[in-house]
């Protein structure tokens, strides 16, 4: 298996630009989560759904943000409109039934000018 | 809810020293606790985790830590630094067992920072 899949691995864009950040999960696993992580802030729980649905997104800081899984093998993160201070480094991790390991993928560093 | 501490945001030791990674939790049930380590431009990778059974756990590249509950402790070790080990390493606890919202949903520590020096 490839484990868990991100895109894009950078991301450069203008302030009140809207960003997608996907994530492609490891086959079979059950449960996806979306992590923030920044100097300031460490790294922070945004969203997570079991089954493609959601479950806990009292992560999310703002209504700029949305997450979806329209099937089991594709996620996204969107921001709209990018704020400098969305910059940080985005984390998709996935886990199985169990949900006693999350696997983590490498990672999109987003940049908002 | 749960909370994590991990004491010490930085941690240098020299090549064939002690590494001792201090991690102290909050939980209001019975938690399960997770040591990961994350590499320089990557994702963080599970170390060791402990849900039931014996309290001290061994993970991957020599790494142990004991579940400890009357000081509410995971502190994470291992015997001899390597060069290799330098990373940023991360104690996280979620609820134990089955079901409910949380199920499955880590709390991070702040991160502890490990150099190693030759």
């Amino acid at each position: 298996d490839a484990g868990v899949i991100q895109s894009p691995r950078h991301e450069v864009t203008e302030m009140g630009q809207e960003v997608t950040l996907r994530c492609k999960p490891i086959s079979g696993h059950d449960y996806l989560f979306w992590y923030r992580q920044t100097m300031m802030r460490g790294l922070e729980l945004l969203i997570y759904f079991n089954n493609n649905v959601p479950i806990d997104d009292s992560g999310m800081p703002e209504d700029r943000f949305s997450a979806k899984m329209p099937n089991a093998s594709f996620s996204t993160l969107k921001i709209q409109p990018s704020e400098p201070r969305d910059s940080a480094v985005y984390f998709c991790a996935t886990s199985g039934p169990t949900g006693n390991e999350q696997f983590f993928g490498p990672g999109t560093r987003l940049t908002v000018l | 809810a749960q909370s994590v501490t991990q004491l010490g945001s930085h941690v240098s030791v020299s090549e064939g020293a002690l590494v001792l990674l201090r991690c102290n939790y909050s939980s209001s049930v019975p938690p399960y606790l997770f040591w990961y380590v994350q590499y320089p431009n990557q994702g963080l990778q599970l170390l060791l985790k402990y849900t039931t059974g014996a309290t001290l756990v061994k993970g991957i590249n020599g790494f142990e830590a004991e579940f400890k509950k009357s000081e509410t402790s995971f502190h994470l070790t291992k015997p001899s630094a390597h060069m290799s080990d330098a990373a940023e390493y991360f104690c996280a606890v979620r609820p134990g067992g089955a079901g409910g919202t949380s199920y499955g949903k880590l709390t991070f520590g702040q991160g502890t920072i490990l150099t190693v020096h030759p």
